[in-house]
């Protein structure tokens, strides 16, 4: 069975740095791309962006370029998300999910990991 | 971007009746369309990919249809268990975007 595990919740202060990471399971990783979904309170969804692991190929959302790092560790089938200054405002739920179809860019997501709650506050 | 637009907001329903839920994009998505349950506390579950398949699993109470513009999702007849937060996505360029969500609630 394909399965997304997800590290645990992190509280941090603000310009404090973070890695959370999304281990995958049940499927070739490195045929599928992984993406990043963040969620705020109360909010709906938004896609912050897309990582290959066969080649490290990455697409970022616009506004979050420069703001996050999306890598992956093909030896142990792990995607990262990273932070290298926390700000109040990264305080969300953080999902990993996988796309739909091998190799596909531009597709849905369908498995998801469980999400990881990423507090930032003085 | 392209902005997906969600209505109603909020719709209130009895078990066993039909909901219909809208998605219209400010721009073709041609059937880059998919739609997600979300329940408090869990991760969003894929229902509808491609605008109309049902993803593995899924109640055949589900179906989505539309195309370019404008999307249903429909609930033929309510559970209990389908009171949630319905989100539909985009994906048909790499820059893809959520509508903002339609609650269900129990009427």
């Amino acid at each position: 069975d394909v399965q997304l595990v997800q590290s645990g919740a992190e509280v941090k202060k603000p310009g404090e740095s973070l890695k959370i990471s999304c281990v995958a399971s049940g499927y070739t990783f490195s045929e599928y791309w992984i993406a990043w979904v963040r969620q705020m309170p109360g909010k709906g969804l938004e896609w912050l962006g897309s990582i290959y692991p066969g080649d490290s190929d990455t697409r970022y959302r616009p506004s979050f370029r420069g703001q996050v790092t999306i890598s992956v560790d093909k030896s142990i089938s792990t995607a990262y998300l990273q932070w290298n200054s926390l700000q109040a405002s990264d305080t969300a739920m953080y999902y990993c999910t996988r796309h739909l179809t091998i190799h596909m860019i531009n597709d849905a997501f369908d498995f998801w990991g469980q999400g990881v709650v990423v507090t930032v506050s003085s | 971007d392209i902005v997906l637009t969600q209505s109603p907001v909020t719709l209130s329903v009895s078990p066993g009746e039909r909901a219909t839920l809208s998605c219209r994009a400010s721009q073709s998505v041609n059937s880059r369309l998919a739609w997600y349950q979300q329940k408090p506390g869990q991760a969003p579950r894929l229902l509808i990919y491609a605008a109309s398949t049902r993803a593995t699993g899924i109640p055949a109470r589900f179906g989505g249809s539309g195309s370019g513009t404008e999307f249903t999702l429909t609930i033929s007849s309510l559970q209990s268990e389908d009171f949630a937060v319905y989100y539909c996505l985009q994906y048909n360029n790499w820059l893809r975007t959520f509508g903002q969500g339609t609650r269900v609630e129990i009427k």
